[in-house]
């Protein structure tokens, strides 16, 4: 079985800073990655994802994440934050060929302060 | 693109009734659609898998006859929560499996059961 791991409950930071939101997955196989926030009483929003390829990845937002195989880990980063990124983030894991089911981690809520 | 849709976004009803939650992918079609439920400040959990013209898939504990599933076309699935009761509150999101291999999330509902 997968699981996720999202080693911060909580990263208060301030404007114009940057964020590192840690995850960290455990699978005996492959799997996809993915990165999604969600802003309060609204459903989750694609960040990003990692599917093959380049480890470092782009999303919208400014965000990028970095897949690290040798330590499992996917954490998300962006260098400088602004008010408006003040939410939740989830990490999620999918094992590749299993029924496209994500495992979520268990979140992070990020607030930015002025 | 990619687009969902739910409907309605909040729901009152009186303990011991039903409440259908509408799912739609309003710009592509989903064979795969798959319904959440998430508790406050919780992480999604995955209650079932909806598939096109056939059967959902349930997840362990979740119960098959309490959250009827019905994915009737390519860009409709319904989550019928029956009998309802207090427990039973809490925020619905769907997703909806793109031709990528994506989720797309929906907005979510909020159901309060009085």
């Amino acid at each position: 079985a997968q699981s996720v791991t999202q080693l911060d409950s909580q990263v208060p930071v301030f404007e114009e800073a940057p964020v590192e939101l840690r995850c960290n997955y455990s699978s005996s196989v492959s799997v996809y990655l993915f990165w999604y926030v969600q802003y309060p009483n609204q459903g989750l929003q694609l960040l990003l994802k990692y599917l093959s390829g380049s480890t470092l990845v782009k999303g919208i937002n400014g965000f990028e994440a970095e897949f690290n195989k040798s330590q499992t880990s996917f954490h998300l980063r962006k260098p400088s934050v602004h008010i408006s990124d003040t939410a939740e983030y989830f990490c999620a894991a999918e094992i590749k060929a299993a029924g496209n089911k994500l495992t979520f981690g268990g979140g992070t809520r990020v607030l930015v302060k002025p | 693109g990619a687009v969902v849709s739910q409907h309605p976004s909040r729901v009152i009803c009186k303990s011991g009734t039903s409440v259908k939650i509408e799912c739609r992918s309003l710009d592509f079609q989903a064979t795969t659609m798959f319904w959440y439920r998430q508790f406050p400040k919780q992480s999604l959990m995955l209650m079932a898998t909806s598939n096109e013209g056939s059967k959902a898939t349930y997840e362990q504990g979740v119960e098959k006859d309490k959250f009827l599933i019905n994915h009737a076309s390519l860009t409709l699935s319904t989550l019928t929560v029956t009998s309802a009761h207090p427990e039973d509150s809490s925020f619905y999101i769907c997703s909806a499996l793109s031709g990528t291999d994506t989720q797309y999330f929906g907005p979510g509902t909020r159901l309060t059961v009085l």
